[in-house]
Order: C-alpha cells, then structure tokens, then sequence
C-alpha cells in the first residue's frame, strides 16, 4: 500500500509569514493525526480527526495554527502568522481505525525553519 | 505533555550486542507501543504490547511490560548497523491520544 504522503519536504519561512502543509494519508484510513517534533524531542499531538471531524485538538495553539481535513481525507496544517519557536518537523500520521489497537503509520514530516 | 519517558537518552554498542531500552509512564494504560525512526524519515510502528499482556516477541525484539512498575523495556537482540536509530515508547490511555516520550537515541558501531 502507498504510505503517508506529506509536502513540502522543507520549508523556510521568516518570522510572521504564514504556512501551510498538506497530507495525503493511506487510503480508506479514518483517522489522520498531525503531531510536531522539535528536534530532540519525541512527537507532540496538535490534533486529531476521525473522517473529517476533529476529535482533540486540545494541544493545537488555535491562535496561530489551524487545521482541516477535507471530505475526510487530505488534511492541511497552517501556521499564521509564524513564530521562531514553530521550527519543528511536522508530522501526519494516519491510521485505520480509532481503536487502541491501531498502530500510526507516518509520513516523512516537513521540516520548517522559521528564521 | 509527555507521559513514557525513555532511558538512556542515548546508547551506542557494537554491532552484534543486545541493545536494551527502557520506557517509564505514570497513569494506567491500555496499551504501549514502540516505534523507530531513522534520520530525517517518519516513526516507523515496531510492536504493540497490551495492558494484560507481559511479553511480545517480534523476530529480533522482545518488549516486556510490568503495569504494577508502569514499565516497559524493549530488547534488540544481536544488533545491525541498520538498527541505528531513535526509540520512542508511546501510550495510549483507553481511547485517548497516542503520547510519545522523548526517545532513546541508539548508535550502533561497525
């Protein structure tokens, strides 16, 4: 099966611009995840979606980033306007069922540098 | 916020050595799982181990679990130069979010 699919790979922004990143996950997965990884760091969940309801979103800072998930399946992340602390690989991940037995299967990550 | 948290930080054997890592979280579980990610790629599903279970094997990893310690270990037998990586222990409270720890980084050396 074809995996995660995440674009851009890399992105460099400066401060107070905007962002966005785009998610493609495995087919027929209801439940896609966006989590940010500062380097050194394990994975930080920004939000959650079952088919295109958000299901947490308790860790998102929705003064600056927002997300949505069209017609349950690609999902956008964007950041406006950007500060230097966002820098961070920003993962999707996606998985088949919300069941905790679920593993995640995740994409590459995009890389921003927000200078 | 971080529920597992991996120790060491960081471990580097040689190839061929038995590489063991270990998780530590606070609340009840209902199940842990491992992941690995290599350089610049995403994290990769190794293992799941469930509340009521003690011990998984998959082909060169063994995980053990203990929920009276909230604790888990993951074993790498005779490790490979492609076993280079970082660990991450992850939890999953009932039907909640799946939280990760801050990883092992394990270097394995030709």
């Amino acid at each position: 099966e074809a995996g995660v699919a995440q674009s851009p790979r890399y992105k460099i922004i400066e401060k107070r611009q905007s962002v966005a990143f785009w998610c493609n996950p495995i087919s027929g997965h209801a439940t896609l995840y966006w989590y940010q990884q500062i380097l050194g760091q394990g994975p930080k969940l920004l939000i959650q979606f079952q088919n295109n309801g958000v299901v947490d979103d308790s860790q998102l800072p929705k003064d600056r980033f927002s997300a949505e998930r069209l017609k349950g399946v690609d999902s956008t992340l964007k950041i406006q306007p950007a500060k230097l602390e966002d820098s961070a690989v920003y993962l999707c991940a996606s998985s088949s069922l919300t069941g905790v037995g679920s593993p995640l299967h995740f994409g590459n990550g995009t890389r921003l540098t927000v200078t | 916020s971080q529920q597992g948290e991996e120790d060491p930080q960081a471990l580097s054997i040689q190839e061929g050595e038995n590489a063991t890592m270990n998780c530590s979280y606070k609340t009840s579980i209902n199940n842990l799982q491992w992941y690995r990610q290599n350089s610049g790629r995403g994290l990769v599903h190794l293992i799941l181990i469930r509340s009521n279970e003690r011990e998984k094997h998959s082909g060169r990893l063994r995980v053990t679990l203990d929920t009276s310690k909230k604790s888990s270990s993951l074993l790498i037998t005779a490790s490979r130069a492609a076993d280079t990586a970082s660990y991450f222990c992850a939890t999953r409270q009932g039907a909640q979010k799946l939280v990760f720890g801050q990883g092992t980084r394990l270097t394995i050396n030709p």
